[in-house]
């Protein structure tokens, strides 16, 4: 059972083009966080949202996350190649100590 | 952000040596550092959780006597992949926790060790 589900699983897009990333779950997470993994590389956190209902934006990349601190999503407007990449979601539940991971976006940006 | 680093990031190896891999944090202390091993075109999988000074926690079906794990120090963990076969061929990625402050908890990773075994 996949406590994190995320979907897309893959999305190949135009650059230019706006993308939705979505991250849900049955649970509660204290916080979750957002990667980007390049092949070869480990992933390389991005954001970290611990309030229900907060919005952080990375300069094309706004993260959101639910008022229940159940889902959460990513949006990249005006996509860009260098976007391209695995996307994860992963969040800490509440009183857990391991981090769980969504089965990741893999995202392709075409020039 | 913090750094973590590890070492090898790739090696080559035969069916039967041992491979040790190290993840040292290199501007913070970390308490815990954690093992995950991923896939092709897969997600993350943990495989244990390495506390400093104690017995490191495995995941349900990760063979401890296969992967062993020792965090000597609050920067330095590592993982001895014994009697290697093929099958252990993956992409071995650790990270380390490092607290914060208004409930985050943070969560470095390193740049992976690609393991090959022949």
């Amino acid at each position: 059972t996949q406590l994190l589900e995320q979907s897309p699983q893959f999305l190949s897009i135009q650059e230019g083009e706006n993308l939705t990333v979505y991250c849900n779950s049955s649970s509660v997470f204290s916080s979750l966080q957002w990667y980007r993994q390049e092949p070869g590389e480990g992933p390389v956190l991005l954001v970290t949202v611990v309030t229900g209902g907060e919005v952080k934006k990375l300069k094309r990349l706004t993260f959101q996350f639910g008022d229940a601190r159940k889902d959460s999503s990513l949006h990249i407007t005006a996509a860009q190649p260098g976007d391209t990449g695995l996307y994860l979601c992963a969040g800490d539940r509440t009183g857990g100590f391991k981090t769980i991971f969504g089965a990741g976006t893999r995202l392709f940006v075409k020039a | 952000g913090a750094v973590v680093s590890q070492h090898p990031s790739w090696v080559i190896c035969k069916s039967g040596t041992s491979v040790k891999i190290e993840c040292r944090s290199l501007d913070f202390q970390a308490t815990t550092m954690f093992w995950y091993r991923q896939f092709p075109k897969q997600s993350l999988m943990l495989m244990a959780t390495s506390n400093e000074g104690s017995k490191a926690t495995y995941e349900q079906g990760v063979e401890k006597d296969k992967f062993l794990i020792n965090h000597a120090s609050l920067t330095l963990s590592t993982l001895t992949v014994t009697s290697a076969h093929p099958e252990d061929s993956s992409f071995y990625i650790c990270s380390a926790r490092e607290g914060g402050t208004g409930g985050e908890e943070t969560q470095y990773f390193g740049p992976g060790t690609r393991l090959l075994v022949l």
